[in-house]
């Protein structure tokens, strides 16, 4: 019973690095979002992916990129890491239409010196 | 203006109170409205989603009013196991896109 699953669960860069978090869902969900969450905040939305082949821009898209490499993968790419990246990353999957609930994965902590 | 605004709290409550959180959203084509618990380090989970009849569950009770683009969520005879932040989420009106607010962090106390 995976639902979502991410990886890595943490992980330290050093700032200009770059790096890939990977996202999988099993659930033969529609649509896949990255968010961010910094302290004491609530989750911002980065990237999200409506269907499999479509892409668009969330809340907080800058030094971002994602693929949508099919249906059941989503993954989000930092090119050049930022001290202003440090978060932890959390990946999403729903159905898709209607009043459906987003299952989680259980988040990366990320930190970029 | 962000899309979905809650009072951040923190609510600090004692065990068996109750405690209302109030929620606001912009956008008046939004479709779906959820309520999210997230605990410590982990990752959000569905409360409830919230219809526009209102809706209970429990010692939970959703409220919808579009008029006003506003969401509640109150809990009665509240429990040690209720500390949490609480996410109000809005499902927009593009395809799919989900936005939350900051949350409402709630402590009970003994």
């Amino acid at each position: 019973n995976a639902g979502v699953t991410q990886t890595p669960k943490f992980q330290v860069l050093k700032t200009g690095q770059s790096m890939t978090l990977q996202c999988a869902q099993d659930m033969n969900h529609n649509s896949m979002y990255w968010y961010r969450q910094d302290p004491g905040m609530g989750l911002r939305l980065i990237y999200y992916s409506a269907s499999e082949g479509t892409t668009d821009k969330g809340e907080v898209p800058n030094g971002y990129n994602v693929s949508r490499l099919n249906k059941r993968e989503f993954s989000l790419r930092l090119e050049s890491a930022a001290p202003s990246q440090t978060s932890v990353y959390f990946c999403a999957s729903t159905v898709g239409s209607g009043n459906t609930e987003a299952f989680f994965g259980q988040g990366t902590r990320l930190t970029v010196v | 203006r962000k899309e979905v605004e809650q009072d951040p709290g923190p609510f600090n409550v004692p065990e068996g109170a109750t405690v209302a959180f109030n929620c606001t959203y912009s956008n008046s084509a939004s479709q779906s409205f959820f309520w999210y618990r997230q605990d410590c380090r982990k990752e959000p989970k569905l409360l409830m989603s919230v219809y526009s009849s209102g809706n209970e569950d429990g010692r939970f009770t959703a409220q919808l009013n579009r008029a006003s683009q506003y969401i509640s969520l109150l809990i009665r005879d509240s429990k040690l196991s209720d500390s949490a932040t609480y996410l109000c989420v809005v499902k927009g009106s593009s395809a799919s896109k989900i936005i939350f607010g900051s949350g409402t962090r709630l402590s009970i106390r003994p």
